[in-house]
């Protein structure tokens, strides 16, 4: 069962920012938050991960809601190639039996308008 | 490093025929997966593995096997193709199943089974 809810599309102009939301209301405290990206006929990428602490790196930011049970992925100027389908996971804390495979929902397709 | 590999890019296979999925990663991660994507949906896991010599089931794994001799090393093998294993597939490796690594992915095979 996926953990998480993501809208199933949104739409973006380019060179604005985009928030891409996340629920997962039943995480565990020992749960990162996984984002990955999955560009047209290719596999998919990773972008960013957290656990409780607002991230950020060279591809985007991720602000994770205090109570943990959302997050979201902010792109902060989009361009025509950031257009692709957005995964959020939870991938629990340590290796051993099954919680630690990343479990992929629908995503959410993000299109960006020039 | 060449990350993540997959041969081969593209296959047919006709019903019954059996062939190996090759996946091959240069990181010493230890672990690896793999998934399948059919048409507009996200991936599902078929197997992982955490370490050589250790494997285990995913979502999806009737119709596949696999083995891990080596840490570089992860085939699938398709014992008797059908039809409704026709789907991209995707190998990726992490250095380990925690959450706080990310996972990468190949570029995949895009299988066809007539």
């Amino acid at each position: 069962d996926a953990k998480t809810t993501q809208p199933n599309s949104m739409e973006s102009n380019e060179e604005e920012p985009v928030h891409l939301p996340c629920n997962h209301s039943t995480i565990s405290g020992t749960d990162y938050i996984h984002w990955y990206r999955q560009l047209p006929s290719q596999g998919p990428e990773y972008v960013i991960h957290g656990l409780t602490s607002n991230v950020n790196n060279r591809m985007a930011s991720l602000a994770i809601a205090e109570d943990r049970k959302s997050s979201t992925l902010i792109l902060h100027r989009a361009t025509l190639r950031d257009a692709a389908v957005y995964y959020c996971i939870l991938r629990y804390s340590r290796s051993g039996g099954s919680q630690g495979n990343l479990i992929f929902g629908k995503g959410t397709k993000l299109s960006v308008k020039p | 490093n060449a990350g993540v590999t997959q041969t081969p890019k593209f296959q047919v296979l006709k019903t019954g025929q059996s062939m190996t999925l090759q996946c091959a990663q240069d990181m010493n991660h230890e672990y690896m997966s793999w998934y399948r994507q059919d048409p507009g949906m996200g991936l599902r896991l078929i197997h992982y593995s955490v370490g050589a010599g250790i494997t285990d089931q995913g979502e999806v794994p009737n119709g596949y096997n696999v083995s891990r001799s080596t840490t570089e090393d992860f085939p699938l093998r398709l014992l008797s193709a059908a039809p409704s294993q026709t789907s991209v597939y995707f190998c990726a490796s992490s250095y380990s199943q925690g959450g706080v690594y990310e996972q990468y992915f190949g570029p995949g095979t895009r299988l066809t089974v007539t």
